[in-house]
């Protein structure tokens, strides 16, 4: 199955300022998956990344808020914008391995004061 | 993607076999019935998954109903390792992703 790379794997950041998630994986998948897991809480899907087109996201999430990007089929990119203490979760990306399921990186755990 | 209901945690005994029960009535004809655990800090991590047949691998089996409106994740032989949040999901995978409900909290006692 694939291996997720996920950077920075936790971070403190100020209220209002935005940080960039990295996710690579080590074989090239048509699609990548962000998830956001707030605290005590289950996983909840905010948007899937194609590359090569604008990634397409769930309802309550928008694109102002968590831009992606996506430039190849190795590596996406989520940005949680204007951040404000309510953005303080884990946030991980995931990509789908035929016959094996979905594998997810280790996650980002954000925290914001 | 079909809801499903799971307990909201179980208990079981090191070594033993532990049984997790899944509820899925509404799942369409071509999902897959996928389970995930999480560990303490850790991502999901896959576990099995199949479609109408019961399968086997080297982490668990998965026994699904003849209806699919059900299906029981069996860990053989329990390890406290085994102690994580089970999620059941129902999905047609590519770009459905998957939709994680509250998931079962299984606890292994030494």
């Amino acid at each position: 199955s694939a291996v997720i790379s996920q950077k920075p794997s936790r971070d403190i950041c100020q209220r209002g300022t935005s940080l960039t998630i990295q996710c690579q994986v080590d074989s090239q998948v048509t699609m990548m998956f962000w998830y956001r897991q707030q605290p005590g809480q289950s996983l909840t899907l905010i948007a899937t990344a194609n590359q090569g087109s604008e990634a397409t996201y769930e309802s309550g999430f928008v694109i102002d808020k968590f831009p992606i990007s996506r430039p190849n089929l190795t590596f996406s990119t989520l940005t949680v914008s204007n951040m404000s203490p309510e953005d303080s979760s884990i946030y991980l990306c995931s990509v789908e391995v035929y016959s094996y399921g979905y594998t997810f990186g280790s996650g980002t755990r954000l925290t914001v004061v | 993607d079909a809801k499903t209901t799971q307990p909201n945690s179980m208990e079981s005994n090191e070594e033993e076999p532990v049984h997790l029960p899944c509820n899925h009535s509404t799942i369409s004809g071509t999902d897959y019935i996928h389970w995930y655990r999480q560990l303490p800090s850790q991502g999901p991590e896959y576990v099995i998954h199949g479609l109408t047949s019961n399968v086997n691998n080297r982490m668990a089996s998965l026994a699904i109903a003849e209806d699919r409106k059900s299906s029981t994740l069996i860990l053989h032989r329990a390890t406290l390792r085994d102690a994580a949040v089970y999620y059941c999901i129902n999905s047609g995978g590519g770009a459905d992703g998957l939709t994680f409900g509250k998931g079962t909290h299984l606890i292994i006692q030494p």
